[in-house]
């Protein structure tokens, strides 16, 4: 059973383009997480989905990210207009229920360069 | 709120040393406590969890007991190794699958 699947692994942007990073959960998982790791710091929470719908994005910036997951295909986190901050590594995690407390397991995530 | 501390890094250690990283926590209810491990250029990986007060988790060595009395979830190894060098990050969820993680303590085994 494959893991949580991400790519790319590394990304690099201009400042202004747009970013798209791409999450496979786990084989059998409709759960998914978006989190941010800043440089030193740890994850922050940015958004959850399941199969076409948005639980929770409440960690989301409200400008410039939007993410989703298809019904088909893998889930996408989106983000336009790139500036210097955007510059982290981002972590998508799946779960296989909703139920509250269920682990999470974590893909090896983008690593994102703003130039 | 929810939250987690951990004890900032790095913490160096000879092998064989005794190993605590503290972890405390604050949260509203019953949450789950979980223990995460990093290596260098990888995702987290699941070391160990307790669900409910007075268990304890357990792994490859390291252990960590859920004491609500101290909101404390510290992670404790006997003996460590050089493979034991990693990023380690408490975390809790409380909420339908939200986790709230610490800021991570850095872990350096020298041999």
């Amino acid at each position: 059973n494959a893991g949580v699947m991400q790519n790319p692994r590394h990304l690099v942007r201009r400042r202004g383009q747009e970013a798209r990073l791409r999450c496979s959960p786990m084989k059998g998982h409709s759960h998914v997480y978006w989190y941010r790791q800043l440089p030193e710091e740890g994850l922050k929470f940015m958004v959850y989905l399941q199969k076409e719908n948005i639980i929770d994005e409440s960690g989301m910036p409200k400008e410039r990210f939007s993410a989703e997951f298809p019904k088909e295909g893998p889930s996408i986190l989106r983000i336009q207009q790139v500036v210097r901050g955007d510059s982290a590594a981002y972590f998508c995690a799946s779960s296989p229920l909703g139920a509250e407390q269920e682990t999470q397991y974590f893909g090896p995530g983008t690593r994102l360069l703003v130039l | 709120g929810n939250s987690v501390t951990q004890m900032e890094g790095p913490v160096t250690l000879s092998e064989e040393a005794f190993l605590t990283i503290n972890c405390t926590y604050t949260a509203t209810g019953y949450p789950s406590l979980f223990w995460y491990v990093q290596y260098p250029g990888e995702g987290l990986q699941l070391l160990l969890k307790a669900t409910k007060a007075d268990d304890k988790g357990s792994n490859k060595g390291f252990e960590a007991t859920y004491r609500k009395e101290t909101t404390s979830f510290h992670l404790e190894k006997g003996s460590v190794q050089v493979s034991d060098s990693a990023v380690y990050f408490c975390a809790l969820s409380n909420n339908f699958n939200k986790f709230y993680f610490g800021s991570g303590t850095k872990l350096n085994v020298k041999p």
